[in-house]
């Protein structure tokens, strides 16, 4: 079955440290890969995407992701954490396999920006 | 841009009543549009795709006679959650593609729906 990891509930980290949020994937071929940022009782906003090229993805914020085809995961990266950074973050997969749009999300990781 | 306008966004409504939320793309047109539902403290499951001029497409579970869903146009999906109960308190969510590979896809900002 296709599906997307994100292994944590929480990530906590000071502000002006680096953040990882990891997100792995298993779907058949070559996916198009999303993250989206969720503040409370909003929509998804989108970050960055993954669709083809270049492994390392930059995207809004300053938030960057590195696509890694072997292991199968694409990590949501900031070299320096805001308190403003602190919501729910989703890892989306459109398997290539499909044929609509509709996205496979993670169950979201809760990111805490500690002053 | 790529902008995508829900409304409303919360509603309480009564056991036994229809709620109906609207989902526009406001700057692009949309052939086709999902809706997600987003229990507390969980991710996103999607429900239908919509499809403008045709029937929607559920998702395995979702009840199409109790989330009516029409797309009537290239700009405009709503969702009716019909005889509404308590259990169908939820945050609802819909999305539109306008160039997936340029915008990704974008989102509402949801619609908060409590049945008391």
């Amino acid at each position: 079955a296709q599906s997307v990891a994100q292994p944590e509930d929480q990530v906590n980290v000071a502000e002006g440290n680096p953040l990882t949020v990891k997100c792995t994937y298993s779907v058949s071929g070559n996916p198009y890969l999303f993250w989206y940022v969720q503040y409370p009782n909003r929509g998804l906003q989108f970050l960055l995407k993954y669709i083809t090229g270049d492994n390392l993805v930059k995207g809004s914020y300053g938030f960057e992701a590195e696509f890694n085809k072997s292991q199968t995961s694409f990590h949501l990266k900031k070299p320096s954490a805001l308190v403003s950074d602190s919501a729910l973050y989703f890892c989306a997969v459109r398997p290539p396999s499909y044929n609509t749009d509709k996205l496979i999300f993670g169950t979201g990781t809760r990111l805490q920006v500690f002053p | 841009g790529a902008v995508v306008s829900q409304h409303p966004s919360r509603v309480i409504c009564k056991s036994g009543t229809s709620v109906k939320i609207e989902c526009r793309s406001l700057d692009f047109q949309a052939t086709t549009m999902f809706w997600y539902r987003q229990f507390p403290k969980q991710s996103l499951m999607l429900m239908a795709t919509s499809n403008e001029g045709s029937k929607a497409t559920y998702e395995q579970g979702v009840e199409k006679d109790k989330f009516l869903i029409n797309h009537a146009s290239l700009t405009l999906s709503t969702l009716t959650v019909t005889s509404a109960h308590p259990e169908d308190s939820s945050f609802y969510i819909c999305s539109a593609n306008r160039d997936r590979d340029r915008y990704g896809y974008t989102f509402g900002s949801g619609t908060r729906l409590t049945v008391v």
